[in-house]
C-alpha cells in the first residue's frame, strides 16, 4: 500500500526567506499528488495538484509554487515567505483514475516569524 | 460554485447518545462524497464514501441529492469517536477535491 513521507516535520523560517517542502510517495506509480494547507476553522484548502511529471495545477493564487520533478516527488516552494504562509501543510495522493480515496502524509508545520 | 459546508465547528455529545455531523454540498454535476477523520496525533484518513454504501466503525452516511446533503450518523457514540471530521466532495471529470471546514466531535464520558 502507498505511504507518503513529508519533511521536514516542523520548520521555523523568517519572513522573506525561501521555502522548500518535500513530499515523496512509496508503494504506487503514477499517483495524482496534492498540496493542502490545513488551518483551524478553515478546513483543508487545496493549493496545488498534479496528474503527472511537470504538470501542475494551481488552485489559489498566492506566494507559493509547486513542482513535480519525479513521478513520486512533489515539492512546495516559495521564494520569499510571508507571515500569512504560516500553517500546516499536507501532501496527499490518489491512485488510479477518477475520484478515489486520498492518502495523506503526516504534514509539515510551518511558522514564519 | 463548488462548495462543501459543515455548519458545526464543534459537536459535543455524551457517550451512548446518537451523533449526526452535517454536511451540505453545492455542485452541479454528479458528486462523489467522502468523510475523512483525523484522530489525535494521527494522519487524516478516509472514513467512508457514499459510493461504497458501507458502515465503518458504526458510522453511516447517505447521499441525499434532493437536499444536497451527506450527513454522517452513528446511533451510539463512543469516546474513541472523538476526532476531527471532514466532509469532502470529489468532482467528476477532474482530479480535485473540495473539503469542508471540519467538525470536531467530542464524546463525553
Amino acid at each position: 500500500s502507498q505511504t507518503i513521507h513529508q519533511w521536514p516535520a516542523t520548520l521555523v523560517q523568517p519572513v522573506g526567506s525561501p521555502l522548500s517542502l518535500e513530499c515523496t510517495v512509496e508503494g504506487t506509480s503514477n499517483p495524482n499528488l496534492y498540496w493542502y494547507r490545513q488551518a483551524a476553522g478553515r478546513g483543508l484548502q487545496l493549493l496545488f495538484y498534479s496528474v503527472g511529471i511537470g504538470q501542475i495545477s494551481s488552485e489559489v493564487p498566492q506566494n507559493l509554487s509547486a513542482s513535480r520533478p519525479q513521478d513520486r516527488q512533489f515539492i512546495l516552494s516559495s521564494k520569499k515567505l510571508l507571515l500569512s504562509d504560516s500553517g500546516f501543510y499536507l501532501c496527499a495522493c490518489t491512485t488510479g483514475t477518477g475520484n478515489y480515496e486520498q492518502y495523506f502524509g503526516p504534514g509539515t508545520r510551518l511558522t514564519v516569524t | 460554485a463548488q462548495r462543501v459546508t459543515q455548519p458545526e465547528k464543534l459537536l459535543s455529545v455524551f457517550k451512548g447518545a446518537p451523533v449526526e455531523l452535517k454536511c451540505n454540498y453545492s455542485y452541479s454535476g454528479s458528486p462523489e462524497l467522502f468523510w475523512y477523520v483525523q484522530y489525535s496525533r494521527q494522519r487524516l484518513q478516509l472514513l467512508l464514501r457514499h459510493i461504497s454504501r458501507e458502515s465503518i466503525k458504526g458510522f453511516t452516511a447517505d447521499l441525499n441529492k434532493g437536499e444536497t446533503s451527506f450527513h454522517l450518523k452513528k446511533p451510539f457514540a463512543q469516546e474513541e469517536d472523538s476526532a476531527m471530521y471532514y466532509c469532502a466532495l470529489g468532482t467528476s471529470g477532474t482530479y480535485k477535491y473540495i473539503f469542508g471546514t471540519g467538525t470536531r466531535l467530542k464524546v463525553l464520558a
